[in-house]
């Protein structure tokens, strides 16, 4: 595709469910962004990968999250025992690597995420 | 610890008129500064983007004004339209890597 797919559009759970998030990125793009939005909100920055490098996971809020990225293409967010805060729009982006590219991230139209 | 902060939350203004926004951010360490736009349902997209070599840079009716020793940098919408109505994120990253951090966010309304 032409853009940054993610799956689903919306997801509506119970708490204490798992719930996994997927993104495919622009093909050629090495750089993949999970960020979280909620109502209202800014955008918190969650994980990075960048190639084969280890991912930056320094935003991850708890143990719950976890994400990793196959074959440096689809990623998959995961949240464990969901709970009510974690509603939220859940945001993927990719870009070019940043030395040789604009450092323009391309966001996809996320993921709403409902935790009842 | 809030490393970008934007101001205003949210801006009413009339078309024609100008859109100002304003970011301050903490770390010298970063580099590249660009602004996103968002509009209901959809990802934020790149807007403008500007670098510390240059105190202004200028695209169509959006102009970022850069002050690297007050470490602020704005949004000017010139000619405001009803389809600028937005939301509107400033960002900054460091020299090291491409990870942003955003901006709180400023909700733009324009009244036709």
């Amino acid at each position: 595709g032409a853009g940054v797919s993610q799956s689903p559009s919306n997801k509506v759970t119970e708490k204490g469910k798992d719930v996994e998030l997927r993104c495919d990125p622009i093909s050629g793009h090495t750089a993949l962004y999970w960020y979280r939005q909620s109502l209202g909100q800014g955008l918190e920055f969650l994980i990075y990968f960048q190639g084969n490098s280890a991912p930056d996971k320094s935003g991850l809020p708890s143990d719950r999250f976890s994400a990793e990225r196959t074959g440096g293409s689809v990623s998959t967010l995961t949240i464990q025992r969901t709970q009510q805060e974690d509603s939220a729009v859940y945001l993927c982006a990719s870009s070019l690597n940043r030395d040789r590219g604009t450092g323009e991230l391309f966001f996809g139209e996320g993921s709403r995420l409902t935790v009842l | 610890q809030q490393q970008v902060k934007q101001s205003p939350q949210s801006l009413i203004v009339q078309k024609g008129g100008i859109s100002i926004i304003n970011c301050a951010y903490e770390n010298t360490a970063f580099d590249y500064f660009p602004w996103y736009q968002q509009f209901p349902g959809k990802g934020p997209a790149l807007l403008i983007a500007i670098r510390p070599d240059v105190s202004e840079k200028k695209e169509g009716r959006f102009t970022i004004s850069f002050n690297k020793s007050a470490k602020q940098f704005s949004l000017h919408i010139m000619d405001s339209q009803p389809g600028d109505s937005a939301t509107y994120f400033c960002a900054a990253s460091k020299a090291s890597g491409s990870r942003l951090t955003f901006g709180e966010g400023t909700q733009l309304t324009v009244n036709p």
